[in-house]
C-alpha cells in the first residue's frame, strides 16, 4: 500500500458546479497537509495547508482532514475554466510525500 | 514575487550522454530541493540541501546522479549516463528553512532521452 493514495482522474465537472478532491494515506505520522496545482508545464503551486482535523477554508476553497480516518479532502465552489489542472495532496512527516494528483477539468 | 528559477527549461538528450540542471531559489532560502516528477505521477524528492549541506539523498541514484549545492545558494543536478527511464520533470524546489511548509517550485526541465 502507498503512504498516499490518489485517484488521478481525470474528473470533469460543468463550471459553477463543486469540485470534491480527496486523498487517502497510511502513515500516521504525518502531520502536515497540503494541496497544491500544478499547471500544464509548469511547477505546483502550494493552494492551501493545514495541521489539524477540521475545515480550513480560503477563498473559493476549503481543505478538510479527518486524522481518525485518515482521509484529506480539497473543495471548490463556483468551479472555473481557470481551476482546470492537476491537484496534488502531499503529506509531511519527516518529508514530504505527495500523491499522484488528479486532473480536473472545468468544462465552460 | 520572487521565484525559483530552473534552466533549461527542456532538454532532449542521448543514453550514455551527460546532461546537467541548474536552480536558482528564492534569496533567502536555505532549503533546496531536487524532485522528480514521472508523467501521471507526484514529484517524488531526489535530494534536500540545507545550505550547502545534503540532508537527505535517500532516494538520490548515486551510481548516476550527483546533485551540489557550494555555496549554498544556486544547486547543480547531474546525471551521468543518461537511461531512457531518465526522461521526467526535473522540479526544484526551495523553502526558508527545513520545517517550512510554504516551498515554491520552480517550472521545471522536462529532459527527454532518446
Amino acid at each position: 500500500q502507498k503512504e498516499v493514495e490518489q485517484d488521478p482522474g481525470p474528473l470533469s465537472v460543468p463550471e459553477g458546479a463543486i469540485v470534491s478532491l480527496n486523498c487517502t494515506y497510511s502513515n500516521s505520522a504525518f502531520q502536515y497537509f497540503m494541496w497544491y496545482r500544478q499547471y500544464s508545464r509548469k511547477g505546483p503551486e502550494l493552494l492551501m495547508y493545514t495541521y489539524s482535523s477540521g475545515n480550513k477554508e480560503d477563498g473559493r476553497f476549503t481543505a478538510q482532514v479527518d486524522k481518525s480516518s485518515k482521509y484529506i479532502s480539497l473543495f471548490i465552489r463556483d468551479s472555473q475554466p481557470s481551476d482546470s489542472a492537476t491537484y496534488l495532496c502531499a503529506m509531511r512527516g519527516d518529508k514530504i510525500i505527495f500523491g499522484k494528483g488528479t486532473r480536473l477539468h472545468i468544462l465552460p | 514575487e520572487a521565484e525559483v528559477a530552473q534552466s533549461p527549461r527542456y532538454k532532449i538528450t542521448e543514453k550514455s550522454q551527460a546532461v546537467a540542471f541548474w536552480c536558482d531559489p528564492i534569496s533567502g532560502h536555505a532549503t533546496l530541493y531536487w524532485y522528480r516528477q514521472i508523467l501521471g505521477q507526484g514529484p517524488e524528492l531526489l535530494v534536500q540541501f540545507q545550505d550547502e549541506s545534503v540532508v537527505d539523498d535517500s532516494q538520490l541514484p548515486k551510481d548516476r546522479f550527483s546533485a551540489e549545492r557550494l555555496k549554498g545558494v544556486d544547486s547543480t543536478l547531474k546525471i551521468q549516463p543518461a537511461e531512457l527511464g531518465d526522461s521526467a520533470m526535473y522540479l526544484c524546489a526551495s523553502s526558508f528553512d527545513r520545517d517550512s511548509l510554504r516551498c515554491n517550485f520552480g517550472p521545471g526541465t522536462r529532459l527527454t532521452v532518446t
